[in-house]
């Protein structure tokens, strides 16, 4: 099926850095998200975006997390800075609409130490 | 908000057999998909299906959108079947998830 490739698949990060998750979602889709999943623990929306702009954010959504898609390239999640309570596995998402089927990444595991 | 109720929480099974897991939801849905997470953590898309029945390979899927309930059936169980499977449900593309189905088929 479609695929969503997410970059890199594990990060390692001191607490209170910087650190960007890359996702290349699938090549016509109009419609992007960030879920989290803790270990363990159930998957939850963080984010939505179409069109430029965020259209959805739920409340792990904090001020320090940033979403954008600059000229088509990366669809991409910032935490600035992160805390330990970041870490968790990250998964992208991609749709055509917004009530079409969604395929997700295989997620990027991020690590704050 | 949106509440997801997966059943049963476990199922063990020998390699062969048939498996029945059940989806219940709290309010009506526009999109309703079953995934399947690997013991990696990796998550697949199984079936996109907000009503009626779907078939793909060992699997088939009912949605009953009134009754607000789905059903994932999968045929002659074999041990790469192990693993997670989640039921979600979205009416603005928003994902709410259930807690899964943790499926051991053993040989």
């Amino acid at each position: 099926g479609p695929k969503v490739l997410q970059i890199p698949s594990h990060q390692i990060i001191d607490m209170g850095q910087m650190v960007t998750l890359n996702c290349d979602p699938v090549s016509n889709h109009l419609y992007f998200y960030w879920y989290k999943q803790i270990l363990g623990q159930q998957m939850e929306f963080l984010v939505n975006f179409y069109n430029g702009k965020v259209m959805e954010k739920s409340k792990l959504f904090k001020d320090q997390f940033s979403v954008e898609r600059p000229d088509g390239s990366y669809f991409t999640l910032k935490i600035q800075p992160t805390a330990l309570e970041d870490s968790a596995v990250y998964f992208c998402a991609s749709s055509l609409s917004g009530n079409t089927e969604v395929f997700f990444g295989k997620g990027t595991r991020l690590t704050v130490v | 908000g949106q509440q997801v109720q997966q059943s049963p929480s476990s199922l063990v099974l020998q390699e062969g057999e048939n498996a029945e897991l059940q989806c219940n939801f709290s309010s009506t849905a526009t999109q309703l998909q079953w995934f399947y997470q690997s013991p990696g953590g990796s998550l697949v898309s199984l079936l996109s299906n907000p009503s009626g029945t779907k078939h793909t390979g060992r699997l088939t899927s009912t949605t009953v959108t009134k009754e607000r309930r789905s059903s994932l059936h999968i045929s002659s169980s074999q041990t790469t079947d192990s693993g997670t499977y989640l039921c979600a449900i979205a009416n603005t593309g928003k994902l709410t998830f259930g807690d899964g189905t943790v499926l051991t088929v053993k040989p």
